[in-house]
């Protein structure tokens, strides 16, 4: 979905570095959200952010890190690589009001040797 | 704590044949239940989603989910599959005021000519 981007879509790192993946959106939803998907594990989150002020743990947020620099923009920072971070990630965005459905950006493939 | 179960990890159909796919979640109050599907190399799609109302969904590409809250389950059908549903296929569930997705670990669906 276009209106969902997320750079880069692949990168490969060392272990101790510092990675900072971008997701951007233009559907001017209010929530934001970061997933990583690992074979046999489906889509767990890492963190969500209902506006700019206002940013949750999900469930595997232990050695990650977000900032929401505004409404269409939510990065997610590793701030010392892993291996066991290697994953594919994905952005997705909500409209505010209600239970709504998701809407995914392409996936950021990370490698961590 | 919610939870989605989908049993059936991997799953290899000839074409014509029929599908489903079973999805079953603990939540104890109310929920909306999501289907979405992932072509290789692609990012998640929606399939279908039930908020309320006929608790049978139709979703995009001949696709149907039949929600039955007395079993917790909300089980993916389609009556003849074809090559291009080759895909991995989520079942995924939130509640409350949230909507935070939880989803099941996915289910490697190949269809084979």
């Amino acid at each position: 979905d276009a209106d969902v981007t997320q750079t880069p879509r692949n990168r490969i790192t060392k272990t101790g570095k510092r990675i900072m993946l971008e997701c951007s959106q233009t559907k001017g939803h209010d929530r934001m959200y970061w997933y990583r998907q690992d074979p046999g594990l489906g889509l767990r989150l890492i963190y969500y952010s209902f506006d700019v002020k206002d940013i949750n743990k999900g469930e595997i947020s232990d050695g990650y890190s977000v900032s929401r620099q505004a409404q269409a923009k939510f990065s997610l920072s590793l701030e010392s690589a892993i291996p066991n971070q290697t994953a594919l990630y994905f952005c997705a965005t909500s409209e505010g009001q209600g239970y709504r459905e998701q809407f995914f950006g392409p996936g950021t493939r990370l490698t961590v040797l | 704590a919610q939870s989605v179960s989908q049993h059936n990890h991997h799953v290899i159909l000839s074409e014509a044949a029929s599908l489903e796919l079973g999805c079953n979640y603990s939540y104890g109050g109310t929920v909306n239940l999501f289907w979405y599907v992932q072509y290789p190399g692609q990012h998640l799609q929606l399939l279908l989603k039930y908020f309320s109302g006929d608790p049978l969904v139709k979703g995009i590409k001949g696709f149907e989910a039949e929600f039955i809250k007395s079993k917790f389950s909300f089980n993916l059908r389609k009556p003849s599959v074809q090559w291009s549903d080759t895909a991995e296929y989520f079942c995924a569930v939130s509640g409350g005021a949230t909507n935070k997705l939880i989803f099941g670990t996915g289910t490697l669906l190949a269809v084979q000519p």
